[in-house]
Protein backbone atom coordinates (compact mmCIF):
# COMPACT_ATOMS: atom_id res chain seq x y z
CA UNK A 1 0.00 0.00 0.00
CA UNK A 2 0.97 3.75 0.04
CA UNK A 3 3.62 5.01 2.28
CA UNK A 4 2.75 8.55 4.69
CA UNK A 5 2.76 11.17 2.35
CA UNK A 6 3.04 14.99 2.80
CA UNK A 7 1.80 18.32 0.87
CA UNK A 8 3.31 20.20 0.08
CA UNK A 9 6.96 19.00 -0.48
CA UNK A 10 7.74 22.79 -0.10
CA UNK A 11 6.17 25.52 1.11
CA UNK A 12 7.46 29.19 1.00
CA UNK A 13 5.84 32.03 2.99
CA UNK A 14 6.81 35.59 4.25
CA UNK A 15 6.93 36.24 7.74
CA UNK A 16 3.92 36.77 9.67
CA UNK A 17 1.84 34.40 7.40
CA UNK A 18 -0.02 31.70 8.30
CA UNK A 19 0.50 27.98 7.09
CA UNK A 20 -1.15 24.58 6.92
CA UNK A 21 1.21 21.05 6.48
CA UNK A 22 -0.91 18.11 5.63
CA UNK A 23 0.28 14.49 6.43
CA UNK A 24 -1.84 11.14 5.44
CA UNK A 25 -0.80 8.07 7.24
CA UNK A 26 -0.42 4.89 6.19
CA UNK A 27 -4.21 3.46 6.36
CA UNK A 28 -4.83 1.94 9.52
CA UNK A 29 -2.32 3.33 11.73
CA UNK A 30 -3.34 4.95 14.58
CA UNK A 31 -0.17 7.11 16.13
CA UNK A 32 0.68 9.78 14.40
CA UNK A 33 4.27 11.86 15.13
CA UNK A 34 5.19 15.16 13.95
CA UNK A 35 9.01 16.36 13.78
CA UNK A 36 10.82 19.58 13.43
CA UNK A 37 14.61 18.63 11.73
CA UNK A 38 16.00 22.25 11.40
CA UNK A 39 19.47 22.21 8.94
CA UNK A 40 22.17 19.79 10.39
CA UNK A 41 20.24 18.71 13.54
CA UNK A 42 18.12 15.13 13.78
CA UNK A 43 14.53 15.37 14.16
CA UNK A 44 13.03 16.87 17.06
CA UNK A 45 9.39 15.88 18.64
CA UNK A 46 6.50 18.34 18.31
CA UNK A 47 3.41 15.95 19.07
CA UNK A 48 2.11 12.24 19.17
CA UNK A 49 -1.60 11.57 18.62
CA UNK A 50 -3.40 8.41 19.14
CA UNK A 51 -6.28 8.29 17.62
CA UNK A 52 -7.63 12.10 17.05
CA UNK A 53 -6.36 12.89 20.38
CA UNK A 54 -3.03 14.51 20.96
CA UNK A 55 -1.25 12.63 23.72
CA UNK A 56 1.72 14.60 23.87
CA UNK A 57 2.25 18.18 22.76
CA UNK A 58 4.95 19.04 24.83
CA UNK A 59 7.30 19.25 22.32
CA UNK A 60 5.04 22.43 20.24
CA UNK A 61 7.49 25.42 20.28
CA UNK A 62 4.59 27.89 21.53
CA UNK A 63 1.22 28.62 21.29
CA UNK A 64 1.54 29.60 17.45
CA UNK A 65 2.45 25.77 16.30
CA UNK A 66 -1.36 23.66 16.55
CA UNK A 67 -1.96 20.39 15.21
CA UNK A 68 -5.62 18.21 14.65
CA UNK A 69 -6.35 15.41 13.45
CA UNK A 70 -10.40 15.34 13.72
CA UNK A 71 -11.15 12.54 12.13
CA UNK A 72 -8.21 9.92 13.14
CA UNK A 73 -6.36 9.76 9.74
CA UNK A 74 -5.37 12.68 8.07
CA UNK A 75 -3.62 15.45 10.08
CA UNK A 76 -2.66 19.16 9.15
CA UNK A 77 -0.17 21.27 11.37
CA UNK A 78 -1.01 25.02 11.45
CA UNK A 79 1.76 27.10 12.16
CA UNK A 80 0.72 31.01 12.86
CA UNK A 81 2.58 34.26 12.44
CA UNK A 82 5.05 32.55 10.54
CA UNK A 83 8.98 33.71 11.61
CA UNK A 84 12.27 32.69 10.10
CA UNK A 85 13.19 30.62 12.96
CA UNK A 86 10.10 28.56 11.45
CA UNK A 87 12.36 27.15 8.59
CA UNK A 88 12.93 23.44 8.53
CA UNK A 89 11.72 20.34 7.46
CA UNK A 90 8.88 18.94 9.34
CA UNK A 91 8.11 15.47 8.63
CA UNK A 92 5.42 13.41 9.42
CA UNK A 93 5.53 9.58 11.33
CA UNK A 94 2.94 6.94 11.45
CA UNK A 95 2.92 3.67 13.05
CA UNK A 96 0.32 0.66 14.48
CA UNK A 97 -0.20 1.83 18.35
CA UNK A 98 2.84 3.15 19.96
CA UNK A 99 1.73 2.00 23.75
CA UNK A 100 3.12 -0.28 25.47
CA UNK A 101 6.56 -1.44 23.08
CA UNK A 102 6.95 0.81 19.85
CA UNK A 103 6.05 -0.47 16.60
CA UNK A 104 7.96 0.68 14.09
CA UNK A 105 7.09 4.38 12.63
CA UNK A 106 7.23 4.66 8.89
CA UNK A 107 8.03 8.83 7.51
CA UNK A 108 6.66 10.77 4.92
CA UNK A 109 9.31 12.40 2.91
CA UNK A 110 8.44 15.77 4.73
CA UNK A 111 7.75 19.41 4.03
CA UNK A 112 10.41 22.06 3.66
CA UNK A 113 9.04 25.29 4.88
CA UNK A 114 10.88 28.35 4.16
CA UNK A 115 9.81 31.79 6.03
CA UNK A 116 11.32 34.50 4.07
CA UNK B 1 16.06 14.55 30.82
CA UNK B 2 17.64 12.22 28.31
CA UNK B 3 20.11 13.26 25.87
CA UNK B 4 21.74 11.32 22.77
CA UNK B 5 25.22 12.29 21.34
CA UNK B 6 26.53 11.25 17.69
CA UNK B 7 29.99 12.57 17.75
CA UNK B 8 31.14 11.68 14.34
CA UNK B 9 29.80 14.37 11.56
CA UNK B 10 30.77 12.47 9.35
CA UNK B 11 32.30 9.08 8.46
CA UNK B 12 33.76 7.11 5.11
CA UNK B 13 33.98 4.00 4.15
CA UNK B 14 35.25 1.66 1.21
CA UNK B 15 32.52 -0.01 -0.60
CA UNK B 16 32.59 -3.88 0.72
CA UNK B 17 34.50 -2.78 4.16
CA UNK B 18 33.25 -2.26 7.55
CA UNK B 19 32.28 0.75 9.39
CA UNK B 20 31.03 1.41 13.03
CA UNK B 21 29.20 4.67 13.87
CA UNK B 22 29.20 5.82 17.46
CA UNK B 23 25.94 6.74 19.55
CA UNK B 24 26.28 7.39 23.30
CA UNK B 25 22.87 8.44 25.36
CA UNK B 26 22.55 9.63 29.09
CA UNK B 27 19.23 8.11 31.07
CA UNK B 28 19.20 7.38 34.43
CA UNK B 29 16.16 4.95 33.61
CA UNK B 30 16.74 1.15 33.51
CA UNK B 31 14.54 0.15 30.77
CA UNK B 32 14.34 1.91 27.10
CA UNK B 33 14.34 1.52 23.51
CA UNK B 34 17.14 2.50 21.16
CA UNK B 35 17.11 2.44 17.83
CA UNK B 36 19.28 3.58 14.64
CA UNK B 37 17.38 5.49 11.34
CA UNK B 38 18.67 6.24 7.42
CA UNK B 39 18.05 9.10 5.74
CA UNK B 40 18.81 9.35 2.75
CA UNK B 41 19.30 12.18 0.63
CA UNK B 42 15.32 11.74 -0.57
CA UNK B 43 14.91 12.74 3.17
CA UNK B 44 12.65 9.69 4.25
CA UNK B 45 14.16 8.13 7.67
CA UNK B 46 13.91 4.16 7.54
CA UNK B 47 14.21 2.69 10.62
CA UNK B 48 17.58 0.16 10.26
CA UNK B 49 17.54 -1.31 13.50
CA UNK B 50 16.24 -1.53 17.51
CA UNK B 51 16.94 -2.53 20.49
CA UNK B 52 15.33 -2.81 23.94
CA UNK B 53 17.55 -2.06 26.75
CA UNK B 54 15.94 -5.36 28.74
CA UNK B 55 17.35 -7.67 26.04
CA UNK B 56 21.30 -8.32 26.65
CA UNK B 57 21.62 -9.64 22.98
CA UNK B 58 22.80 -7.38 20.23
CA UNK B 59 20.00 -6.84 17.82
CA UNK B 60 21.57 -7.65 14.12
CA UNK B 61 19.76 -6.93 10.82
CA UNK B 62 21.37 -8.36 7.78
CA UNK B 63 24.76 -6.40 7.36
CA UNK B 64 23.61 -4.18 10.19
CA UNK B 65 24.69 -4.77 13.78
CA UNK B 66 24.48 -3.21 17.27
CA UNK B 67 27.09 -2.98 19.62
CA UNK B 68 24.64 -2.22 23.20
CA UNK B 69 27.05 -1.53 26.25
CA UNK B 70 24.68 -0.81 28.92
CA UNK B 71 26.76 0.51 31.28
CA UNK B 72 28.32 2.77 29.12
CA UNK B 73 25.41 3.80 27.83
CA UNK B 74 26.70 3.25 24.11
CA UNK B 75 24.75 1.91 21.09
CA UNK B 76 27.15 1.81 18.04
CA UNK B 77 26.11 0.74 14.83
CA UNK B 78 27.96 -2.00 12.75
CA UNK B 79 27.50 -1.77 9.00
CA UNK B 80 29.35 -5.10 6.98
CA UNK B 81 29.78 -5.27 3.59
CA UNK B 82 29.31 -1.57 2.95
CA UNK B 83 27.54 -0.77 -0.55
CA UNK B 84 26.79 2.15 -2.23
CA UNK B 85 23.34 2.30 -1.24
CA UNK B 86 24.25 2.52 2.74
CA UNK B 87 25.25 6.28 2.11
CA UNK B 88 23.36 8.44 4.07
CA UNK B 89 22.76 10.17 7.42
CA UNK B 90 22.15 7.88 9.96
CA UNK B 91 20.06 9.17 13.65
CA UNK B 92 20.69 7.47 16.36
CA UNK B 93 17.33 7.79 19.25
CA UNK B 94 15.96 6.95 22.51
CA UNK B 95 12.37 6.17 23.62
CA UNK B 96 11.46 5.55 26.72
CA UNK B 97 9.09 3.14 27.76
CA UNK B 98 6.14 5.32 29.27
CA UNK B 99 6.54 8.23 26.56
CA UNK B 100 5.53 8.49 23.27
CA UNK B 101 8.56 10.68 22.71
CA UNK B 102 11.97 9.99 20.60
CA UNK B 103 15.28 11.94 21.25
CA UNK B 104 17.53 11.56 18.18
CA UNK B 105 20.65 12.44 17.92
CA UNK B 106 22.47 14.95 15.67
CA UNK B 107 22.79 12.43 13.27
CA UNK B 108 26.44 11.14 11.16
CA UNK B 109 26.71 11.77 7.62
CA UNK B 110 28.26 8.19 5.87
CA UNK B 111 30.07 8.80 2.64
CA UNK B 112 30.51 5.21 0.99
CA UNK B 113 33.76 5.45 -1.65
CA UNK B 114 34.06 3.23 -4.89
Amino acid sequence: GAGVSQTPSNKVTEKGKYVELRCDPISGHTALYWYRQSLGQGPEFLIYFQGTGAADDSGLPNDRFFAVRPEGSVSTLKIQRTERGDSAVYLCASSLSSTGRPNEQFFGPGTRLTVL
Amino acid sequence: AQTVTQSQPEMSVQEAETVTLSCTYDTSESDYYLFWYKQPPSRQMILVIRQEAYKQQNATENRFSVNFQKAAKSFSLKISDSQLGDAAMYFCAYRSPGTYKYIFGTGTRLKVLA
